[in-house]
C-alpha cells in the first residue's frame, strides 16, 4: 500500500514565477492538507480540502491556491513567488468520517528554493 | 484561539538516558495532541496521539507522553535514549478535527 506521495522531491524557481505541487493520498483517504515547514520551524497549515473543495484555510494570502480532484489526489498553486516562498509543502491525507479526530499521514514533501 | 508551546529548542541528552521534551498547549476545546517526528530530508512520522482516551499515551519507539489537563501539558518522554533517536520532534494539537497546528520544534541531539 503507497503512502502519501508527492512530487516533485525538489525544485528551484525564480520570484514572480509560478508553481505547481502535486500530492496523490494515502489509498481510502479522500482529505488532503498542505503545509508550509519553512527552514528551522514547524509546519504551518495552508489549506484542506475534501470533495473538491477548500474546507479550511490558514493564514495565507490568495497567491496560495489548490485543488483537489476526483480521485482525492490534490494540487498546490503559488502564484509571483517570493524569496519567503522557500520552503518544504508537505502534503498530510486522512479520511474524513463521522468523528472528529482523523489521523493524517504525511507525505516527505517538495523542497522548493525560490531565487 | 489554540496553540503549542515546545519549552527548548534544542535538548542533548547521553545515549541511555532519559529524554523529556516539553509540550503545553492552549485550546478552548477538549484537544486531540499529537507528537511527530521529522528526520533530515523527511516528512513527519507519527509518534503517538492522544484522542481523549487513557491520558499516558504510549507510541513507537518507547516513547510515551502524558496528557495533564490541569497543566495543559502534553510533555514526551522515553526511559532511555538511543542514537537513532536524534531528530526534530514536533508537539501538535488538531483544531475541530480538520486544522492542525504545530509547535516550533525540540531538535534532540543523542551523545555517545
Amino acid at each position: 500500500d503507497a503512502g502519501v506521495t508527492q512530487s516533485p522531491t525538489h525544485l528551484i524557481k525564480t520570484r514572480g514565477q509560478q508553481v505547481t505541487l502535486r500530492c496523490s493520498p494515502k489509498s481510502g483517504h479522500d482529505t488532503v492538507s498542505w503545509y508550509q515547514q519553512a527552514l528551522g520551524q514547524g509546519p504551518q497549515f495552508i489549506f484542506q480540502y475534501y470533495e473538491e473543495e477548500e474546507r479550511q484555510r490558514g493564514n495565507f494570502p490568495d497567491r496560495f491556491s489548490g485543488h483537489q480532484f476526483p480521485n482525492y489526489s490534490s494540487e498546490l498553486n503559488v502564484n509571483a513567488l517570493l524569496l519567503g516562498d522557500s520552503a518544504l509543502y508537505l502534503c498530510a491525507s486522512s479520511l474524513t468520517s463521522g468523528i472528529s479526530y482523523n489521523e493524517q499521514f504525511f507525505g516527505p514533501g517538495t523542497r522548493l528554493t525560490v531565487l | 484561539a489554540q496553540s503549542v508551546t515546545q519549552l527548548g529548542s534544542h535538548v542533548s541528552v547521553s545515549e541511555g538516558a532519559l529524554v523529556l521534551l516539553r509540550c503545553n498547549y492552549s485550546s478552548s476545546v477538549p484537544p486531540y495532541l499529537f507528537w511527530y517526528v521529522q528526520y533530515p530530508n523527511q516528512g513527519l512520522q507519527l509518534l503517538l496521539k492522544y484522542t481523549s482516551a487513557a491520558t499516558l499515551v504510549k507510541g513507537i519507539n518507547g516513547f510515551e507522553a502524558e496528557f495533564k489537563k490541569s497543566e495543559t501539558s502534553f510533555h514526551l518522554t522515553k526511559p532511555s535514549a538511543h542514537m537513532s533517536d536524534a531528530a526534530e520532534y514536533f508537539c501538535a494539537v488538531t483544531v475541530g478535527g480538520f486544522k492542525t497546528i504545530f509547535g516550533a520544534g525540540t531538535r534532540l541531539f543523542v551523545k555517545a
